[in-house]
């Protein structure tokens, strides 16, 4: 089946350094997998950073990057420096449209940004 | 726009009790999910609805777990005799077949 493996966290930062989550993917069912990174800032739902629908391109929100890359299969998600507003709960997932956009996530990285 | 609205927030069950947990998509979204996030996991799907039709209920445990979408707007999911494997939070999604989904705030179940 698909499958999505992303950093293991907690993962802590200080606020202006740069930050990298890994993350990996197995798409055995979806010719064409669409990326996705989502968030859940402490309190608040789950909501969608940003994604990408084709392989070689980059999506970008809020100062963070992540870069659809086929050939290694991954989505990284990066962003050159965090704030403590960023400390929140981040899940890489992939989906399809022709699959009803049914997400497969990551298990999540905690992300916490000391001031 | 109201977003997702799920309720109640929080259960605690014993062993073998049921429970029902209602959500309230986004006015006009025909795409519904219900994802199962355990502790510490990520958000794992359970079943998807278009409309009232179900989609996908491939992951749902049917012994147990049932859901439904009779007029293709709220949605009801169910868990009869509840075990402690099944604490977790639910979580109820909507899209209008953007790529975007919409979360609720989810549904926080314990069973002891």
């Amino acid at each position: 089946g698909d499958s999505v493996t992303q950093t293991e966290g907690p993962v802590t930062v200080s606020e202006s350094e740069s930050l990298i989550i890994n993350c990996t993917y197995s798409a055995t069912s979806i010719a064409y997998p669409n990326l996705f990174w989502y968030v859940r800032y402490p309190g608040e739902g789950l909501q969608l950073l940003l994604k990408v629908i084709t392989a070689g391109q980059k999506g970008s929100s809020r100062g963070f990057e992540a870069t659809y890359n086929k050939e290694t299969t991954s989505f990284h998600l990066q962003k050159a420096s965090v704030q403590e507003s960023d400390s929140a709960v981040y899940y890489c997932a992939l989906g399809d449209l022709n699959m009803g956009y049914k997400l497969t996530f990551g298990t999540g990285t905690s992300l916490l940004v000391d001031p | 726009e109201a977003g997702v609205t799920q309720s109640p927030r929080y259960a605690v069950l014993q062993e073998g009790q049921a429970v029902s947990f209602w959500c309230d998509p986004i006015s006009g979204h025909d795409t519904l999910y219900w994802y199962q996030q355990p502790r510490d996991q990520g958000p794992q799907l359970l079943v998807y609805f278009r409309d009232e039709a179900v989609i996908d209920n491939s992951q749902l445990p049917s012994d147990r777990f049932s859901a439904v979408r009779p007029k293709g707007t709220n949605s009801t999911l169910k868990i009869q005799s509840a075990k402690q494997g099944d604490t977790a939070t639910y979580l109820c999604a909507s899209n209008a077949n953007t790529g975007q989904l919409y979360f609720g705030e989810g549904s926080k179940l314990t069973v002891l």
